[in-house]
């Protein structure tokens, strides 16, 4: 089955740092370009950050450029997101989602991440 | 950076009877390499989003008929042609020819 599952959400104070993974099964990860997705609860979705297959190329939303890093490792089969310096506007659920002809064919459950003191 | 505006924010509609929503963008969406990425999801309540259309008009794997894409430039449309109580839930545009935006999302529900 084709899979994606997120994890490493949680509470963290503000200027604090989180780590979130996502773990891909059932495709060869490392032939697809991955994105991370957040939604704050009951809002719309917004992009965050992408990544291409061998990880050579990442892209970033302006709101957190300088503070978030994609990376993935294809032998872990594992997508992450390293959020460093989060805010309380970085609260929101965190999806993975894999890319196919510039669409989003398949996505986590999403992971929850809260910023407050 | 491409901005995507939905119209209607809401919908409510009789089951079986159709439905539309429109997705604008700031920007024509034709790539240089011909194609307009625009595709249209799905995320029912409490469930992650799900693909329905890509490439403007091409239905995903599994999703049903009634479900349809149209439009071109900056103009585009999804179509239900007659909505199924299952059919609930939110409704995003996303492009994906420069970075990535979804519009704010158009919320269906029944009457």
């Amino acid at each position: 089955e084709v899979q994606l599952v997120e994890s490493g959400g949680g509470l963290v104070q503000p200027g604090g740092s989180l780590r979130l993974s996502c773990a891909a099964s059932g495709f060869t990860f490392s032939s697809y370009w991955m994105h991370w997705v957040r939604q704050v609860p009951g809002k719309g979705l917004v992009w965050v950050s992408f990544i291409n297959s061998d990880g050579s190329s990442t892209t970033y939303a302006d709101s957190v450029k300088g503070r978030f890093t994609i990376s993935r490792d294809n032998a872990k089969n594992t997508l992450y997101l390293q959020m460093n310096s989060l805010r309380a506007e970085d609260t929101a659920v965190y999806y993975c989602t894999r890319d196919v002809f510039g669409a989003f064919d398949i996505w986590g459950r999403g992971t929850m991440v809260t910023v407050s003191s | 950076d491409i901005v995507m505006t939905q119209t209607p924010l809401s919908s409510p509609v009789t089951l079986g009877q159709p439905a539309s929503i429109s997705c604008r963008s700031s920007q024509s969406l034709v790539h240089s390499d011909g194609n307009s990425y625009l595709s249209w999801l799905q995320q029912r309540p409490g469930q992650p989003p799900r693909l329905l259309i890509y490439k403007i008009s091409n239905r995903f794997s599994g999703v049903p008929d009634r479900f349809s894409g149209s439009g071109a430039g900056t103009d585009f449309t999804l179509k239900i042609s007659r909505v199924e109580a299952e059919d609930v839930g939110v409704y995003y545009c996303m492009q994906a020819t420069q970075s990535n935006t979804f519009g704010q999302g158009t919320k269906l529900e029944i009457k």
